[in-house]
């Protein structure tokens, strides 16, 4: 089964609205980290946002807020204001732990934003 | 400046041929990883290591192999054996307790 679901493959949005790209993941384990990451067309990852599963509010970092439903399990990344600028791949991804100790990144399959005048 | 380096940015190998492509980082990072990203698909991953010396099969380890010997490198060869090799591989590292993994700018492989 697949752990982090992104069901968006492309989005498109006008300058200076926001916009939403959704995510969901599946885990049993309490513990894990919820990470949405930038990949321009030159292919850096860039990182954006972080959730712990513990915390208690939603992350806010900038232009960018995550919005966490736990018992959804969801993790929507919510983008104010847009950029062209912020026309990109966009992939969320969970950290869970190996086997055998250490944690691991598991992503979803990214969505395609485009920003247009 | 702290940061991951991988290189070259592009490789070309014939079929057939093993190649190693190179990550180096000065982030005194314990942790170090290597993904492969296929077009139009999220990151998987190759290989890990937790700690020098030491590194673990991900999710697709099959036609590749790695090494440890140093803190700062963790170089990935692509081997013959890897039957679908032409890829974009991405080298990443983090911190003991991280919240956040670091990546290298990418290498794309493509063999002829």
């Amino acid at each position: 089964a697949q752990k982090i679901t992104q069901t968006q493959p492309g989005m498109f949005v006008q300058e200076k609205e926001a916009v939403t790209l959704d995510c969901t993941y599946d885990t049993s384990d309490p513990s894990y980290g919820l990470f949405w990451y930038k990949q321009p067309s030159s292919g850096e990852m860039i990182f954006l946002i972080y959730q712990g599963s513990y915390d208690q509010q939603n992350a806010t970092e900038g232009r960018y807020s995550l919005n966490f439903q736990k018992a959804r399990k969801s993790a929507n990344l919510v983008i104010s204001a847009s950029q062209l600028g912020d026309s990109a791949m966009y992939f969320c991804a969970m950290r869970e732990a190996f086997t055998g100790g250490g944690n691991k990144l598991t992503f979803g399959t990214g969505t395609q934003l485009k920003v247009e005048l | 400046d702290g940061g991951i380096t991988q290189s070259p940015k592009y490789l070309f190998r014939k079929e057939g041929q093993n190649v190693t492509l190179s990550c180096e980082q000065n982030l005194n990072h314990d942790a170090m990883y290597w993904y492969r990203q296929d077009p139009g698909q999220g990151l998987r991953l190759i290989y890990y290591s937790q700690i020098v010396n030491d590194f673990q099969k991900g999710d697709i380890a099959e036609g590749y192999s790695v090494s440890r010997e140093k803190k700062e490198s963790f170089p990935l060869t692509v081997t013959s054996a890897q039957k679908n090799p032409t890829a974009f591989y991405l080298c990443a590292s983090s911190p003991s307790g991280w919240n956040e993994q670091f990546f290298g700018p990418g290498t794309r492989l493509t063999v002829l």
